[in-house]
């Protein structure tokens, strides 16, 4: 059973330009989140998705960021006109139940904006 | 306003020796805690979790202890392996329903264990 992945491993982008993170969750889970983290801190919550459906956002900085969840395929998190503040480790967790349960998470994408 | 603290950056324990993490929390609307290990580069791995109306968990080496009254909780490793050096991470989520069940992180404890 494949756990959660995500790719790319790592991102290096030129200020700017645009940043495109996906996550496939677990086998049988359909929920995802979305975290960041900063050097020398833990990681922060930035958005929530189920199917098609966004469920918390209050995380995601209210400019330049988006995610979703499509009925098919993985999740993106998208990141456009990035700038160097938005160097970071990003990772994606899910998990099979909302509420209590635990979260897997996925290695990570550490995105270089240069 | 951090939510969950690991006032420890740092800890330093010998092989066989216990291992003993420690982290506060000031919202009362917690319910659930975790915590997690991570190795650099990549992602946090579950390790334990306890609801709130226990007080103890115990997972082969790992018990984590709840003590709401004082908005505390510690992960205890014994014995403590080289293996277990790691970052670890507590963390907190609320589940009461209608709310999403984000998780609140601590800042993580380096945890070295020497030989």
């Amino acid at each position: 059973n494949a756990g959660v992945m995500q790719n790319p491993r790592h991102l290096v982008r030129r200020r700017g330009q645009e940043a495109r993170l996906r996550c496939s969750p677990m086998k049988g889970h359909s929920h995802v989140y979305w975290y960041r983290q900063l050097p020398e801190e833990g990681l922060k919550f930035m958005v929530y998705l189920q199917k098609e459906n966004i469920i918390d956002e209050s995380g995601m900085p209210k400019e330049r960021f988006s995610a979703e969840f499509p009925k098919e395929g993985p999740s993106i998190l998208r990141i456009q006109q990035v700038v160097r503040g938005d160097s970071a480790a990003y990772f994606c967790a899910s998990s099979p139940l909302q509420g209590g349960n635990e979260q897997f998470f996925g290695p990570g994408t550490r995105l270089t904006v240069l | 306003d951090q939510q969950v603290k690991q006032n420890s950056p740092s800890l330093s324990v010998q092989e066989g020796r216990i291992s003993i993490l420690n982290c506060d929390y000031t919202n009362s609307m917690f319910d659930y805690f975790l915590w997690y290990k991570k190795y650099p580069a990549e992602g946090p791995t579950f390790l334990i979790s306890i609801s709130s109306i226990k007080d103890k968990n115990e997972d082969g080496r790992f018990t984590v202890f709840l003590n709401k009254s004082a908005k505390h909780l510690s992960l205890h490793i014994v014995p403590s392996q080289p293996g277990d050096s790691a970052v670890y991470f507590c963390a907190a989520s609320s589940t009461d329903t209608g709310t999403a069940s984000k998780l609140t992180f601590g800042t993580g404890t380096r945890l070295q264990v020497t030989l």
